[in-house]
This record gives structure tokens, sequence and C-alpha cells, in this order.
């Protein structure tokens, strides 16, 4: 059974980069498209993007300049940078695999709040 | 990108009541159409996939149906366990789009 677990600092200083690492337990990398989604604070839920195992990516049109999400299946692990973050950027992030056959993201990790503030 | 609009954006129900949760996209997504549910403080959890494919373990009260544009979630009778957000989730085209949400709540 796979299981996701975020980390990464809380607390953001706007201009800055936010940084979030995922990793992952139980299942091979190869299985999914590994994503990064948001939910700010009493909103709905944005895609982010996401990585394959073999490093290629995909992205939100909105979020394309300012992303980057790598993965290192050494460490079973999965990585986002978000850069010149503002308020609007304040949100929980969730890592989840992408299942493509089923056109779902399951599972999720438990989410990871993240505030941008000076 | 894909628009997903939810109706409604909150109802209020009794526990046995059959309750029924619209999703609109904007375009034909074929049956490319997943449904969550969120309580406070957790991460959504994969109900239904493929418009009509119960996740394992999901209780079979709950139910999807549709195609094309227009899609529902129904909870048959509603348990305690069932107060939350639904959302409903497309994936015709690899830009992920939501739906902004249904607050299922007590009456």
């Amino acid at each position: 059974q796979v299981q996701l677990q975020e980390s990464g600092p809380g607390l953001v200083k706007p201009s800055e980069t936010l940084s979030l690492s995922c990793n992952v337990s139980g299942g091979s990398m190869s299985n999914y498209q590994w994503s990064w989604l948001r939910q700010a604070p009493g909103k709905g839920l944005q895609w982010i993007g996401y990585v394959f195992y073999t490093g290629s990516t995909n992205y939100s049109p909105s979020l394309k300049s300012r992303v980057s999400i790598s993965i290192d299946t050494s460490k079973s692990q999965f990585s986002l940078k978000l850069n010149s973050v503002t308020a609007a950027d304040t949100a929980i992030y969730f890592c989840a695999a992408y299942d493509v056959i089923h056109g779902s993201f399951d599972p999720w990790g438990q989410g990871t709040l993240v505030t941008v503030s000076s | 990108d894909i628009q997903m609009t939810q109706s409604p954006s909150s109802l209020s129900a009794t526990v046995g009541d059959r309750v029924t949760i619209t999703c609109r996209a904007s375009q034909t997504i074929s049956t490319y159409l997943s449904w969550y549910q969120q309580k406070p403080g957790k991460a959504p959890k994969l109900l239904i996939y493929a418009t009509s494919t119960l996740q394992s373990g999901v209780p079979s009260r709950f139910s999807g149906s549709g195609s094309g544009t227009d899609f529902t979630l129904t909870i048959s009778s509603l348990q305690p366990e069932d107060f939350a957000t639904y959302y409903c989730q497309q994936s015709y085209n690899t830009r992920f789009t939501f739906g902004l949400g249904t607050k299922v709540d007590i009456k």
C-alpha cells in the first residue's frame, strides 16, 4: 500500500522559494505520476503539476512559469519548488499519486500548511 | 482549461436522506470524472473514478453516473460519517481541474 508524507518549511517569506518534499513508501515509483496539489484556506483544490519516474513533467499553465517538480527514485522522493511566492500561495500543499489508468489521485499525503508571510 | 461546476455549493440533509450532487463540465469529458470526499483537516479521499467505478473500500451507498458534460454523485442513504465536502475532478486532459466543492452538513 503506497503511502505519502510531505515535509518542508511551514513559513516562507514573500518573493522567496517554497520547497517541499514528498516521501513515498510501500510501492514502486514507476506506477504513478507523482503530483502536487494545493488548497488555499477555505477554498477548493488546485492541481500544480506532476513528475513521472523518468523525470518528465507536466505543470498547470497558471503556475508553469514559477514551478519545478523533480524526482529522486533512489530516495523514493519527489519535490516541489515554487519561486517568487506571494501571500496568494498560502495553502495546504498535498502530494498525491495520479493513477493514469483510473484518471484519479489516490493516495494522498496528509498535507502540509505553508504560509507566505514576512 | 475545462471548468467544472458543482451544484449545489452546499446542502443540509438528515441521516437517511438520499443526496444528489451535480457536476457539469464546460466541454465534453467523456467519462473521465472522479469524485472525492474531504473532511475538515484531512486530505481528500477518492470515492469514485471513471464516473461510476467505486474505489475499493467505499460503501455501496455511494454511486456515480453521467457522461459527456453532466455527472452526478448520489448517496442513497446518508450516514453520519458522510457529512463532508465533495469534489469532482476531470482527467479528460492533463490540465486536471476540480469543482469548487459541495458541502453536505447536518440539517
